[in-house]
């Protein structure tokens, strides 16, 4: 079994619709978790970053963190179809260690 | 504009073959990794460098070998003993040498296939 599980789609939203994405992952020890958007042939670009447990905002995302259940969302409103992409979600132990990546969740906007 | 540049965008190997994949940043970060991603897989660690001559294997580091000579670069070359190299590699930069304090920024990407 894999550390953190990603659901890999493709997820279809018509455009303005909420997108919702999440990993649930089997090591209590992870810590820092972020969120990765990445377009086709491109690199991951970093979306949101969060410590520990609770919510973050910015802009048109949100980022939930539930560590009791080992959960992790991104929630994008008002999607566009520059949404469409494949978003990886990424966790970290306590500094000095590395980041596991899930295996990505492509998403699809349409017009 | 800073960033991470990694070149070639596109590369070929034939069997028996090494081939090294440049990645450079202007972002004055300490810490630079290399990741493999394979369809569905997600990124798997390789290498990751936290300081100048200075570097230690990842997850997956067999039939690959890098260098750290100066800051700004992060050499990385696919030898002939990975079987299996289809795949696009990602260079990373962050600038916490400890992993997890500061995020990591990505490159675009140098896609390798087998001729």
């Amino acid at each position: 079994q894999k550390e953190v599980e990603q659901d890999p789609g493709p997820l279809s939203v018509p455009e303005g619709a909420i997108v919702s994405l999440n990993c649930t992952y089997s090591n209590s020890a992870f810590q820092y978790f972020m969120w990765y958007r990445q377009y086709s042939r491109k690199g991951p670009e970093l979306l949101m970053y969060t410590y520990s447990s609770g919510n973050k905002e910015d802009g048109r995302f949100t980022a939930q963190v539930d560590k009791s259940s080992k959960y992790i969302s991104l929630f994008i409103r008002d999607s566009q179809p520059s949404d469409s992409a494949t978003y990886l979600c990424a966790m970290s132990k306590a500094a000095g260690n590395k980041l596991t990546f899930g295996g990505g969740t492509r998403v699809l906007v349409k017009p | 504009d800073g960033g991470i540049t990694q070149s070639p965008k596109y590369l070929f190997r034939k069997e028996g073959q090494n081939v090294t994949l440049s990645c450079e940043q202007n972002l004055n970060h300490d810490a630079m990794y290399w990741y493999r991603q394979d369809p569905g897989q997600g990124l798997r660690l390789i290498y990751y460098s936290q300081i100048v001559n200075d570097f230690q294997k990842g997850d997956i580091a067999e039939g690959y070998s890098v260098s750290r000579e100066k800051k700004e670069s992060f050499p990385l070359t696919v030898t002939s003993a990975q079987k299996n190299p289809t795949a696009f590699y990602l260079c990373a930069s962050s600038s916490d040498r400890a992993f997890g304090n500061q995020p990591q920024h990505f490159g675009d990407g140098t896609r390798l296939s087998i001729l």
